[in-house]
């Protein structure tokens, strides 16, 4: 069974502050993918970031960047220099295959000014 | 284009209401899902369709009725419904094995 674990449930920051959300994961598939959505208060979930489990590539966009580490089954999210319009709640979620979205139960970031 | 658009945005309605939700995408996705967010928790699945078959349903109870009439559109039908199902009600679109494309959400609260 696949399982994702966000264990921060609330970070708060102030702005320009770097932060870093954790995702483990677990799965017993060799082939699954890696999500990142963003939550802002308005609803929508905001697709950033999918990665499969054959590319351990780092990534960076911008202000933010992921570290997949399969060795340690964790796909973890860093808002550089991060502002006010990052407030939301962002959820790690994880696919096997074609199978359907598990996700995380979400950690709420607020980055005050 | 990665566009999943949802009607009404939000919905007051009684317990002996019908009333009727939309999502449409036009990125020619051939799979989509109906998801059911309460506060402060994840989405949870309750449907999936798949070429316009339903393939997943999460023991859902039956007062939600969704549809599928074509590749296009998905509908999700209320009738009966109960105050514990005031939530967020969430449609997203994908092809089956790629990235889910989510709507803004319809609030739904039960009176």
């Amino acid at each position: 069974a696949q399982k994702v674990t966000q264990a921060q449930t609330e970070i708060s920051v102030v702005e320009k502050e770097d932060v870093t959300l954790d995702c483990v994961y677990e799965t017993r598939d060799t082939t699954y993918y890696l999500f990142w959505y963003k939550q802002p208060p308005s609803g929508e979930l905001v697709f950033l970031i999918r990665r499969n489990s054959f590319d351990e590539q780092n990534e960076i966009s911008g202000r933010y960047s992921w570290n997949f580490q399969k060795s340690t089954s964790s796909f973890n999210f860093t808002i550089t220099a991060s502002q006010v319009v990052d407030s939301a709640v962002y959820f790690c979620a994880l696919s096997e295959g074609y199978s359907t979205l598990t996700f995380g139960k979400g950690t709420m970031l607020l980055v005050s000014p | 284009d990665t566009e999943v658009t949802q009607t009404p945005k939000h919905l007051v309605m009684g317990m002996t209401n019908k009333k009727s939700l939309k999502c449409e995408q036009h990125m020619g996705h051939r799979a989509m899902y109906w998801y059911k967010q309460k506060a402060k928790k994840p989405p949870e699945l309750m449907f999936v369709y798949s070429y316009e078959k339903l393939s997943i349903n999460e023991s859902v109870p039956s007062r939600f009725s969704p549809e599928c009439p074509n590749s296009s559109l998905l509908n999700l039908h209320l009738h009966a419904l109960q105050p514990e199902d005031s939530a967020l009600y969430l449609c997203a679109s994908t092809m089956p094995g790629d990235t889910q494309y989510f709507g803004p959400g319809t609030r739904l609260t039960v009176l």
